[in-house]
């Protein structure tokens, strides 16, 4: 099992291009969500799904879109990307059940916008 | 609002001392927290979850809901535990809210 697949690794944008952060998970997988890493921030939410056909904003969802394209993918798009959206990128998934349950990780996109 | 503090950014101490990772939380629910370790070159995974009440690679955390607080300890530090450690509290349906996190080095 490859888990959670990030793609691409690595982008630099120019302001005001979009793009698309693809997301991937084989584990069969209810939840996905997206956060994003900033030095001295942690991680915070952007967006999550917390299955097939729904999505809900986090906690800075401004400036991204996401599609939950069907159970195994979670895409992230900058419609507009703006320097202040530099950053590292970590997609996540894991089971919805009544209790808690692991998020599993994906090893991150870093996106710089010039 | 929920808040997560982790005060140490940094934090070195040398192999076989004990470790102590601090992790304070505010929020006005019922807390379940939990440690996410991130080896170098690794992705972030779960460490320890308060709930679970077990010791993993010899860490433990244990919640005081009277000084809400989540501190990860260890009481012989491994050069294998350098890492960097996300305390985090879960706010709701599966999400998770994040401190600042501390990056641990152990020195030979």
């Amino acid at each position: 099992n490859a888990g959670v697949t990030q793609t691409p690794k690595f982008q630099v944008l120019k302001t005001g291009q979009s793009m698309t952060l693809q997301c991937a998970q084989d584990m069969n997988h209810n939840s996905m969500y997206w956060y994003r890493q900033d030095p001295g921030m942690g991680l915070r939410l952007i967006y999550y799904s917390a299955s097939e056909g729904t999505t809900d904003k986090g906690e800075v969802p401004n400036g991204y879109n996401v599609s939950r394209l069907n159970k195994r993918e979670f895409s992230l798009r900058l419609e507009s990307a703006a320097p202040s959206q530099t950053s590292v990128y970590f997609c996540a998934s894991s089971r919805l059940t009544y209790s808690y349950n692991e998020q599993f990780f994906g090893p991150g996109t870093r996106l710089t916008v010039l | 609002a929920q808040r997560v503090t982790q005060p140490e950014k940094l934090l070195s101490v040398f192999k076989g001392a004990p470790v102590e990772l601090k992790c304070n939380y505010s929020y006005s629910g019922s807390p379940e927290l939990f440690w996410y370790v991130q080896y170098s070159r690794q992705r972030l995974q779960l460490l320890l979850r308060h709930i679970s009440r077990e010791s993993i690679k010899g860490f433990t955390a244990d919640l005081n809901k009277g000084e809400t607080s989540f501190h990860l300890k260890k009481p012989f530090a491994q050069e294998e535990d350098s890492a960097m450690y996300y305390c985090a509290l879960l706010t709701g349906a599966n999400n998770l809210f994040f401190g600042t996190g501390t990056r641990l080095t152990v020195i030979p």
